[in-house]
């Protein structure tokens, strides 16, 4: 099993619509991230979370929303889905390490708004 | 605002040949990461580069890091059609620990 894995893989929704993308890891980690990646832009970061009463804007949060249930648990919303958000979505989950520590990504979630 | 830039973004090589993919980062920073992606998939870590003058190399890559001249270089020797994938580096903006992610230089090693 991956360490961290994304539900859904695929989805299509429609314009309007509330959709919400989960990500849960087994790593142990106390950090994760939420990145969206569009072809030529690399991955711009949406939001992330320390712990679970910890939670940060990325650079790209607008119509987005956040939601960390429990340590291994990061789940992203899109509360009225529209066409631009359309992308494909990672979670990434980091250690708490002084010295810097790589990321960890998830499979991805290619998301389709119609 | 951290702007992290990778040149070039798409690279065509032939098999043999070597090349360098360069990465620039506009603020002072000591944590520079190389990752891989295949098409579709998701990204793969390849090297973590913790302090000015570190290199460190796996196989027919080799990544390099200075700080001073906030720079990165991933250097490719005497290519394969296996290494043909998308490169990001991405640098860590430190107490906020955010990764943030250069454009990505897309590889395809021809025959």
């Amino acid at each position: 099993d991956a360490d961290v894995t994304q539900t859904p893989r695929n989805r299509i929704t429609k314009t309007g619509k509330r959709i919400m993308l989960e990500c849960s890891q087994t790593k142990g980690h106390d950090r994760m991230y939420w990145y969206r990646q569009d072809p030529g832009l690399g991955l711009r970061l949406i939001y992330y979370s320390f712990d679970v009463k910890d939670i940060n804007k990325g650079e790209i949060s607008d119509g987005y929303s956040v939601s960390r249930q429990a340590q291994a648990k990061f789940s992203l919303s899109l509360e009225s889905a529209i066409p631009n958000q359309t992308a494909l979505y990672f979670c990434a989950t980091r250690s708490q390490g002084a010295g810097g520590t790589e990321a960890f990504f998830g499979q991805g979630t290619r998301l389709t708004v119609v | 605002e951290l702007k992290v830039e990778q040149n070039p973004l798409f690279l065509s090589m032939q098999e043999g040949k070597n090349y360098t993919i360069y990465c620039n980062y506009s603020t002072t920073s000591d944590r520079l990461y190389w990752y891989r992606q295949d098409p579709g998939k998701s990204l793969e870590s390849l090297f973590v580069l913790l302090s000015n003058g570190a290199v460190k190399q796996e196989g027919r890559l080799m990544a390099s890091l200075d700080t001073k001249a906030r720079l990165s270089t991933l250097h490719i020797t005497a290519a394969v059609h296996d290494l043909s994938a998308t490169y990001f580096c991405a640098v860590d903006t430190g107490t906020a620990s955010k990764l943030t992610f250069g454009t990505g230089t897309r590889l395809q090693v021809t025959l």
